[in-house]
C-alpha cells in the first residue's frame, strides 16, 4: 500500500518569504501522480499543483513549485514571495497510474498547517 | 464557478435519525466519485468509491451499512448517514472523477 508522510505539522514564515513544505512517499510503483492541495479556511479542497512521476521536469504554477525526486521518493512544494491568502492546510498525495480493481484514488499525507504572517 | 456541490453544507440532525448529503458534478460526467470524512485539524479520510451503477467499495473500517452509499447518475452520488450518533459528527467531502478531479465544498454534520 502506498502512503504519503509530510512531517511538518505546521510552518509560520513572514509574508513574502520563500517556504518549502516536505512530502515523502512510499510506493512500489513507477507510474503515478503526485500533487499537493490546498485547503484554506473554508474547507474548499484546491489543486495547487501536479506531477507525472514519468516527466523528469518538475512543474511549476506561477510562485509554487516542486522539488520532485523520485529515487528519494520526495515531492516537496516551494512557494515564493508567500502572500496572505497562502494561510491555509496543504496536502501531499499521491496517486497510483495503473488501475488495479477499482478506480485509482488519492491518498493524502497528514497536512501542513502553513501561517502567513502579515 | 464550483464544478462539484454538495448539498447540504451543513446539517444538525438527532441522534438515531439518517441524514442525506448529495454530492453533484455540475459540467462534467463523473465515472467515479469518492466520499471523505475529515476530522478537525486531520487529513482527509476516503471511506469509498463509488461507479456509476454500481455497488460502491467501502474502504476497510467503514460500516457499509451505516454509510450507505448510492451513485445512480454519472452526475449524482448520495452518502446517507443512517442511525446517526455524536461520533458521527464530521465533515463530510466528495470529489468527483473524469479526466480530472474536482472536490465538493464538503458538509458539516453535528449530531446531537
Amino acid at each position: 500500500a502506498q502512503t504519503v508522510t509530510q512531517s511538518q505539522p505546521e510552518m509560520s514564515v513572514q509574508e513574502a518569504e520563500t517556504v518549502t513544505l516536505s512530502c515523502t512517499y512510499d510506493t512500489s510503483e513507477n507510474n503515478y501522480y503526485l500533487f499537493w492541495y490546498k485547503q484554506p479556511p473554508s474547507r474548499q479542497m484546491i489543486l495547487v499543483i501536479r506531477q507525472e512521476a514519468y516527466k523528469q521536469q518538475n512543474a511549476t504554477e506561477n510562485r509554487f513549485s516542486v522539488n520532485f525526486q523520485k529515487a528519494a521518493k520526495s515531492f516537496s512544494l516551494k512557494i515564493s514571495d508567500s502572500q496572505l491568502g497562502d494561510t491555509a492546510m496543504y496536502f501531499c498525495a499521491f496517486m497510483r497510474s495503473r488501475v488495479i480493481q477499482g478506480a485509482q484514488k488519492l491518498v493524502f499525507g497528514q497536512g501542513t498547517r502553513l501561517t502567513i504572517n502579515p | 464557478g464550483a464544478v462539484v456541490s454538495q448539498h447540504p453544507s451543513w446539517v444538525i440532525c438527532k441522534s438515531g435519525t439518517s441524514v442525506k448529503i448529495e454530492c453533484r458534478s455540475l459540467d462534467f460526467q463523473a465515472t467515479t466519485m469518492f466520499w471523505y470524512r475529515q476530522f478537525p485539524k486531520q487529513s482527509l479520510m476516503l471511506m469509498a468509491t463509488s461507479n456509476e451503477g454500481s455497488k460502491a467499495t467501502y474502504e476497510q473500517g467503514v460500516e457499509k451499512d451505516k454509510f450507505l452509499i448510492n451513485h445512480a447518475s454519472l452526475t449524482l452520488s448520495t452518502l446517507t448517514v443512517t442511525s446517526a450518533h455524536p461520533e458521527d459528527s464530521s465533515f463530510y467531502i466528495c470529489s468527483a472523477r473524469d479526466r480530472r478531479i474536482e472536490f465538493g465544498p464538503g458538509t458539516r454534520l453535528t449530531v446531537t
